[in-house]
């Protein structure tokens, strides 16, 4: 069974940093494109970054430049650094998976992310 | 950036209708379009991809079309666990877009 399980959520203040993480299990994790996807509360999906099994990395002008996405395919796992975060930030962050075909085919239960002082 | 919007932005609709969500993109994107599903709380669902293909275990209900910029997501039949609100995406550059969303519920 395809599993993804986000972590590392929480509250923070505007200008702090936070890294979230992602562990896999069910499928070859590097054989597949990753990608974090979020949500501002009550608002829709944002695209925010994605990363290749061979480490090719894509982000939203959003976020580029305060953000990186990396993975550790020996770990099974996908990280989300985020610096100087904003009040904008604020969002559930959703880790998915690409399809070769790059749909998200698999999500995982999203972990939130406050940007407040 | 390729912009999607969709209509209606919501409908109101009872159980056994025939809905359909509009989506369209500001320049042509071939077939490279998914459709996903997303009830509160929840994390999106990938119903449809490459504009017309069934993702494996979505009910046969659920169909898409289109190519270019304009696409169509139609529910044959609603039923009570449809009630939950539409997205599509497009998938054919970096960075990937999503559409506003259509919120489908209950009349």
């Amino acid at each position: 069974e395809v599993q993804l399980v986000e972590s590392g959520g929480g509250l923070v203040q505007p200008g702090g940093s936070l890294r979230l993480s992602c562990a896999v299990s069910g499928f070859t994790f590097s054989n597949y494109e990753m990608n974090w996807v979020r949500q501002a509360p009550g608002k829709g999906l944002e695209w925010v970054s994605y990363i290749s099994g061979s480490g090719n990395i894509y982000y939203a002008a959003s976020v580029k430049g305060r953000f990186t996405i990396s993975r550790d395919n020996a770990k099974n796992s996908l990280f989300l650094q985020m610096n100087s975060l904003r009040a904008e930030d604020t969002a559930v962050y959703y880790c998915a998976r690409s399809a070769n075909l790059n749909y998200f085919d698999y999500w995982g239960q999203g972990t939130l992310v406050t940007v407040s002082s | 950036d390729i912009q999607m919007t969709q209509s209606p932005s919501s409908v109101s609709a009872s159980v056994g209708d025939r809905v359909t969500i509009t989506c369209r993109a500001s320049r042509s994107i071939t077939n490279w379009l998914a459709w996903y599903q997303q009830k509160p709380g929840k994390a999106p669902k990938l119903l449809i991809y490459t504009a017309s293909s069934l993702q494996s275990g979505v009910p046969s209900r659920f169909s898409g079309s289109g190519s270019g910029t304009d696409f169509t997501l139609t529910i044959s039949s609603l039923q009570p666990e449809d009630f939950a609100t539409y997205y599509c995406q497009q998938a054919n550059s970096f960075p990937f877009t999503f559409g506003p969303g259509t919120k489908v519920d209950i009349k």
